[in-house]
């Protein structure tokens, strides 16, 4: 069964820094790995969408890299701002599932 | 145009009450999949329908939840007899072609259910 892992958990930086957000995932069988933004109560806002044979995305502050043989993925986002605070969802597709499936997620604070 | 909107977005149920959550999906949009998110988890899947057909129901957790989509458009999620556990923001997502694993998903804001 594939497994999604986040780390941190939680990350709290002055404005201005440039952050990476690690993922991780047990069965590199994927088909592609999305990032997402949840601001609370909120649904979930898609940031990027990595294929598998692709090896980077970029958006903007934002860039996602994968690393499929090695289960891994980074969120790169340059010049935080505190409208970046929210909390940042790694998901693969494939190994099996139809569905996502879900790291827990980072909480992330970005302080004036 | 529009994206994916679910209704209600909160719902409150006394335990032992039945529940229907609905899901309207982006226009022409052939997959729909159900996710139920536990406060401070990522979500996780429920079940996934290709237009009317319901290919994938392994992650509903017991056989009070049940899921339709009758016209492959509208879909609804139902709770028999409530239970505390089932306490969860219920998010809904859909993508534009078949075959669930390949395409982007675009997601809903969510119902929250509390159970009491």
């Amino acid at each position: 069964k594939q497994e999604v892992t986040q780390i941190p958990a939680a990350l709290s930086v002055p404005e201005g820094e440039n952050l990476v957000l690690n993922c991780s995932f047990t069965d590199s069988a994927i088909y592609n790995l999305q990032w997402f933004r949840q601001d609370p109560g909120k649904g979930l806002t898609s940031l990027l969408l990595i294929q598998s044979s692709q090896r980077e995305q970029t958006s903007g502050r934002l860039n996602a890299s994968l690393d499929k043989s090695s289960g891994r993925s980074t969120l790169y986002i340059a010049a935080s701002q505190p409208g970046d605070s929210a909390t940042y969802l790694c998901a693969v597709s494939g190994g099996g599932a139809d569905g996502l499936t879900f790291g827990k997620g980072t909480h992330l604070i970005i302080q004036p | 145009g529009a994206g994916v909107s679910q209704s209600p977005r909160y719902k409150v149920a006394k335990r032992g009450q039945d529940v229907a959550l609905r899901c309207d999906p982006i226009s022409g949009h052939v997959s729909l999949f159900w996710y139920q998110q536990a406060l401070g988890q990522g979500p996780e899947f429920l079940t996934y329908f290709q237009n009317e057909a319901q290919l994938d129901k392994s992650g509903l957790p017991s056989d009070r939840f049940f899921a339709e989509r009758p016209e492959g458009s509208v879909s609804t999620l139902k709770i028999q007899r409530t239970q505390q556990e089932d306490s969860a923001v219920y998010l809904c997502a859909s993508s534009t072609s078949a075959g669930a694993p390949y395409n982007e998903q675009f997601f809903g804001p969510g119902t929250r259910l509390t159970v009491l």
